[in-house]
C-alpha cells in the first residue's frame, strides 16, 4: 500500500467555521507533511511532523493548527480562516524525516467564503 | 527569493519526440533533486531523482541530468507519449545537516511546467 489518503476532497467553509482536514498513510512512514498550493504556484511547505512530533512550522498563522494523533494520521484543524486561505492542501509522507522522496495525497480543495 | 526556477511555463511536443524540461536553482546546499508529475485533481507523484554527487540518472523513458557548475537540471522524456501530458515540478532538498540543523530535508519546488504531448 503506497497510498496517502486525504479527506474530504472538497471543503467549503465560512470565515467563522471550524473544520478539520484529515490525512492517513499505512506505509509505516515516520515523517508527515502539510503543504499549501495556490493556483499556478508550487506546493509550499507548512508543517513537518517527525516521529509524531512537530519539527517544522514554516511561520504558519495560528488559525491553522496541525495534529498528529499517531504515526498513521495527520490532521489540520482550521479556524477563522480568510478567503486568501482558499487553496489545495496537500499531505505527504516519507519513510524517515529528511528522506527526499515524499508520497503525496490527492489533496483537499478548500474554499473559504 | 525563488531558489528553484522552471522558466518555461509550458511545453508542447509531438508524440514520439523528445521532451526536455529544465530547472535552475541557486542554493548550492541542495543535495538531492527530484521530478514530480501532477495530473489535475491528483497529488504530485514521484518520477525520478538524482543525488548531487551524480550527473545522470535514467529510468526507462526518463533521464535526469544534473550540471552542478551551472546549477541546472533537466528531465528528458524519450519517446514522449500523450499520457505524459501533465504538470512537471522539479524539487530540491536542502542539506538535512545544514548549519541551521532544522531543514529536515525540506523540499523546495519550482513553479511547474505544463507538458502537452500531441498525438
Amino acid at each position: 500500500d503506497t497510498e496517502v489518503t486525504q479527506t474530504p476532497k472538497h471543503l467549503v467553509m465560512g470565515m467563522t467555521n471550524k473544520k478539520s482536514l484529515k490525512c492517513e498513510q499505512h506505509m509505516g512512514h515516520r515523517a508527515m507533511y502539510w503543504y499549501k498550493q495556490k493556483a499556478k504556484k508550487p506546493p509550499e511547505l507548512m508543517f513537518v511532523y517527525s516521529y509524531e512530533k512537530l519539527s517544522i512550522n514554516e511561520s504558519v498563522p495560528s488559525r491553522f493548527s496541525p495534529e498528529c494523533p499517531n504515526s498513521s494520521l495527520l490532521n489540520l484543524h482550521l479556524h477563522a480562516l480568510q478567503p486568501e486561505d482558499s487553496a489545495l492542501y496537500l499531505c505527504a509522507s516519507s519513510q524517515i524525516p529528511g528522506q527526499p522522496r515524499q508520497y503525496f495525497g490527492p489533496g483537499t480543495r478548500l474554499t473559504v467564503t | 527569493d525563488q531558489q528553484v526556477k522552471q522558466n518555461s511555463p509550458s511545453l508542447s511536443v509531438q508524440e514520439g519526440r523528445i521532451s526536455i524540461l529544465n530547472c535552475d536553482y541557486t542554493n548550492s546546499m541542495f543535495d538531492y533533486f527530484l521530478w514530480y508529475k501532477k495530473y489535475p485533481a491528483e497529488g504530485p507523484t514521484f518520477l525520478i531523482s538524482i543525488s548531487s554527487i551524480k550527473d545522470k540518472n535514467e529510468d526507462g523513458r526518463f533521464t535526469v541530468f544534473l550540471n552542478k557548475s551551472a546549477k541546472h537540471l533537466s528531465l528528458h522524456i524519450v519517446p514522449s507519449q500523450p499520457g505524459d501530458s501533465a504538470v512537471y515540478f522539479c524539487a530540491a532538498r536542502g542539506d538535512p545537516l545544514d548549519a541551521g540543523g532544522t531543514s529536515y530535508g525540506k523540499l523546495t519546488f519550482g513553479q511547474g511546467t505544463i507538458l502537452t504531448v500531441h498525438p
